[in-house]
């Protein structure tokens, strides 16, 4: 099956320092992949959708220069939460998009805690 | 806003009982997903149904597409308590994702 990872799976952050997250399709190539927030007990709400080769598209009411993301290969895409507030604390989730256009695998989520 | 209303939102119940959850939207999907996620990790796919009136079984867990493809529910037979987690329906539109509020299910044995 398609596996995607995400990089770190947790992070501690300073206030005012930025971090950046990776997500990885490993056994298959995605021209799209999306990027989702999780406040706890919540569900999960579309940021962005990342596009290989073009900028992201961001979702009504998300910051695109606070949340940074890079979609430079077929097989990874980064987002960067710049000058990180303890509000930006969060657990984010990447899915990568497969073959059919309903199809997306999640990645493991990453916890970022902003102190 | 949330596009993808969730009910219940909770729910606990004694293992061999019966459940249902509903997910339901104004707005008409071109597939909706059913997904579970466990604490600290990501979602896992449970299923796909594409047409409206669809019905797809997996094991002990039933799933319909409204015939409008705007809701759908799932059904689970004598839950157990493997069964507990949060329970997630995504709809795509557009070639995008947009989930649920959930509806976290907790087993009791």
């Amino acid at each position: 099956g398609a596996v995607v990872s995400q990089h770190p799976s947790r992070v501690i952050c300073k206030s005012g320092t930025s971090v950046k997250i990776e997500c990885r399709s490993l056994d298959f190539q995605a021209t799209t992949m999306f990027w989702y927030r999780q406040f706890p007990k919540k569900s999960l709400m579309l940021m962005a959708t990342s596009n290989e080769g073009s900028k992201a598209t961001y979702e009504q009411g998300v910051e695109k220069d606070k949340f940074l993301i890079n979609h430079a290969s077929l097989t990874l895409s980064t987002l960067t939460v710049t000058s990180a507030h303890p509000e930006d604390s969060s657990f984010y989730i990447c899915s990568a998009g497969g073959r059919s256009y309903n199809e997306q695998f999640f990645g493991p989520g990453t916890r970022l805690t902003v102190l | 806003t949330q596009l993808l209303e969730q009910s219940p939102q909770f729910l606990s119940i004694q293992e061999g009982e019966n459940l249902t959850v509903y997910c339901n939207s104004s707005s008409v999907f071109s597939s909706l997903q059913w997904y579970r996620q466990e604490p600290g990790e990501g979602p896992v796919l449970l299923v796909t149904v594409v047409t409206g009136g669809e019905v797809k079984k997996l094991k002990r867990l039933t799933f319909q597409f409204g015939d409008a493809r705007k809701d759908s529910s799932l059904h689970i037979t004598a839950a157990q308590p493997g069964d507990t987690g949060l329970y997630l329906c995504a709809g795509e539109r557009f070639n995008k994702f947009y989930f649920g509020s959930g509806t976290k299910l907790n087993v009791k044995p």
